[in-house]
């Protein structure tokens, strides 16, 4: 059975810093992985995605990830975050070939500080 | 840009009640689910749904809780008879517009309150 583990709960960085939220997984299949973003009363927001291909993938906002196999990795990466970055952000993985059901990790609160 | 759409945004029954939450997925997707997070938990799986059948669900999703979709755009999350532990946060998500894997766009959800 597959397992994310997001060992930080809560991250407080000020703004202009830069930061890093760790994601384990565990799976002995092939796997696709994920970073969701969740604001304050929202839903849940794709934020980038590890399909195949690149280890390292980006998003449109600053943020990367990148898939390290060897440890088991994901981790997501800002080199300066803003204010408006503080959200939740989750970890998911999804295996291949079944019904794709993503499975998440507990979450990280990126709380940005002036 | 498509969105997956659910209603309503907050829905307030008593203990034993019977609720529907309702999802209208991306148009042309195959694939959708059905997650919660119970406030300050994870987000967990509930069910998955495809070619008008369950294709996989969770352990969370007994008999209390039936799926359909009953019509070429609506799906709908079913509980039976609530309990105070159903309260949480419910959300619709869709994939897929082949066999190839796709992401799943997710609904803003529904927080269901159980009293």
């Amino acid at each position: 059975a597959q397992s994310v583990t997001q060992l930080d709960s809560q991250v407080p960085v000020f703004e202009e810093a830069p930061v890093e939220l760790r994601c384990n997984y565990s799976s002995s299949v092939s796997v696709y992985l994920f970073w969701y973003v969740q604001y304050p009363n929202q839903g849940l927001q794709l934020l980038l995605k590890y399909l195949s291909g690149s280890t390292l993938v980006k998003s449109i906002n600053g943020f990367e990830a990148e898939f390290n196999k060897s440890q088991t990795s994901f981790h997501l990466r800002k080199p300066s975050v803003h204010i408006s970055d503080t959200a939740e952000y989750f970890c998911a993985v999804s295996v291949d070939g079944a019904t794709n059901k993503l499975i998440f990790g507990s979450g990280t609160l990126l709380a940005v500080q002036p | 840009e498509p969105e997956v759409t659910q209603t309503p945004s907050h829905q307030v029954t008593q203990m034993g009640q019977e609720v529907i939450l309702r999802c209208v997925p991306i148009s042309n997707h195959l694939y959708f689910y059905w997650y919660r997070q119970i406030l300050g938990q994870k987000v967990e799986f509930l069910v998955s749904f495809y070619n008008n059948e369950i294709s996989e669900k969770s352990e969370i999703f007994d008999d209390q809780f039936s799926v359909e979709r009953p019509d070429g755009s609506n799906f709908t999350l079913k509980i039976r008879s609530t309990k105070l532990e159903d309260s949480a946060m419910y959300f619709c998500a869709s994939s897929g517009t082949s066999g190839r894997y796709y992401e799943q766009y997710f609904g803003p959800g529904t927080r269901l309150t159980v009293t």
